[in-house]
């Protein structure tokens, strides 16, 4: 099947600084892309859709200044959490579409 | 949008024995419908999925059954193994966006756990 790559898996950074990951589609193009966040125990949740080579689509009570979100490729999307906080502590993937949705790894973020 | 709901959020079955997920999805324009299995720190994977040209669709253990007209589909899993245990969501993709492009709601998931 086709492979989205996410990285870093898991990553621990400071209170205030950024973080970004990134989401590639290693077998396809895709022009748009999808961000996710996974709080423990609980369901995944659209954040965004990320299209490429525009802006991207936000989902209700996410703040778009604070998740950069960059389609730059076919087969590149980056998501920067900016001045992260501690609530910002989460589990993100992304997924691209092909013949279904392709899931990257997961990116563990904690924010101390 | 697009509104998931499934049920049980937990199930708990003996070794051997058959488990029952249910979901329910609000648009009737949805035509598509996958369930995944995620492990603890890992992506979901996707297990089985049934598009709304078909009522039901089986692979070996596992069967995903779906009723259009009541907005409802299930996951079946027969003879459960310890393997098995994982949580389990629904979901199902925004119809606006057209066929193609999966953008997912999910269903808050089942923790599926079998005792040997």
């Amino acid at each position: 099947g086709a492979v989205v790559s996410q990285h870093p898996s898991w990553v621990i950074c400071k209170s205030g600084t950024s973080v970004k990951i990134e989401c590639r589609s290693l077998d396809f193009q895709a022009t748009t892309m999808f961000w996710y966040r996974q709080f423990p125990k609980q369901s995944l949740m659209l954040m965004a859709t990320s299209n490429e080579g525009s802006k991207a689509t936000y989902e209700q009570g996410v703040e778009k200044d604070k998740f950069l979100i960059n389609h730059a490729s076919l087969t590149l999307s980056t998501l920067t959490v900016t001045s992260a906080h501690p609530e910002d502590s989460s589990f993100y993937i992304c997924s691209a579409s092909y013949t279904e949705a392709f899931f990257g790894q997961g990116t563990r973020l904690t924010v101390v | 949008g697009e509104n998931v709901e499934q049920h049980p959020s937990t199930l708990s079955v003996q070794e051997g024995d058959s488990a029952v997920i249910k979901c329910t999805y609000s648009d009737s324009a949805s035509n598509y419908f996958p369930w995944y299995k995620q492990e603890l720190g890992k992506r979901p994977q996707l297990i089985i999925d049934i598009r709304s040209n078909v009522g039901e669709k089986k692979d070996q253990r596992i069967a995903v059954t779906l009723n259009k007209t009541a907005k409802h589909f299930s996951l079946h899993i027969t003879e459960t193994q310890p393997e098995d245990s994982a949580v389990y969501f629904c979901a199902a993709p925004n119809p606006r966006l057209g066929a193609g492009s999966y953008q997912l709601t999910f269903g808050k998931g089942t923790k599926l756990s079998v005792i040997p």
